[in-house]
């Protein structure tokens, strides 16, 4: 069971818009920033936010994250098939001392 | 470019010991906290520990205290994840990155495969 809590999957047709959300705690969330990450199976895990609602250099402004009291979420628009893979959140969580990661969702574009 | 290069592949036996290296260039390595991220098979994300490299400070997560060990060496810019006593759940891709909660400094390296089986 993962500190953060996030849906297993989400779907979506290409040129939807989708949101992903995630779920803590005092500890984390609601204390902190959150990142985004996507890892595609075979490669290695790549930020798409940080602190919250931030681009990295070279990812598209069409993901957006939000953060909003112990919950966070990232929207995807125009959804492309290159956008599959599976999206975890992650924060620092001041309880445990410990990075926490989201469960992960699997986002498939049908 | 900040580069993050990890070992290779490793297949050990129930019990014994594995220790994965992870080489920091393109960037002052000192500048870094050196973070170990676990993927086990149909599983998720799960953070290990880290690494200062300024200081051989080290955080371990619960879970992997007292069979983790973290360190850091200057000269070479290069962070190593030691891990004891292994076992068939400790088969997973392990990553080595620089994650940060207020830049976009955030690079992974390759992944390294511990397959774990008698």
């Amino acid at each position: 069971q993962s500190v953060l809590t996030q849906p297993p999957s989400v779907s979506g047709t290409p040129g939807q818009r989708v949101t992903i959300s995630c779920s803590g705690s005092t500890s984390n969330i609601g204390s902190t920033t959150v990142n985004w990450y996507l890892h595609v199976p075979g490669t290695a895990p790549k930020l798409l936010i940080y602190r919250n609602n931030q681009w990295p250099s070279g990812v598209p402004e069409r993901f957006s994250g939000s953060k909003s009291g112990t919950s966070a979420s990232l929207a995807i628009s125009g959804l492309q098939s290159e956008d599959e893979g599976d999206y975890y959140c992650a924060a620092w969580d001041d309880s445990l001392n410990a990075w926490v990661f989201g469960g992960g969702t699997k986002l498939t574009v049908l | 470019e900040v580069q993050v290069v990890q070992s290779g592949s490793e297949v050990r036996r129930p019990g014994s010991t594995v220790k994965i290296s992870c080489k920091v260039s393109g960037h002052s390595f000192t500048d870094f906290s050196i973070h170990w991220v676990k993927l086990a098979p149909g599983k998720g994300l799960e953070w290990m520990g880290l690494v200062h490299p300024e200081d051989d400070d080290t955080m371990y997560a619960e879970k992997f205290q007292g069979r983790v060990t973290m360190t850091a060496d200057t000269s070479s810019d290069t962070a190593y994840m030691e891990l004891s006593s292994l076992r068939s759940e400790d088969t997973a891709v392990y990553y080595c990155a620089t994650i940060t909660a207020v830049t976009p400094n955030d690079y992974w390296g390759q992944g390294t495969l511990v397959t774990v089986s008698s």
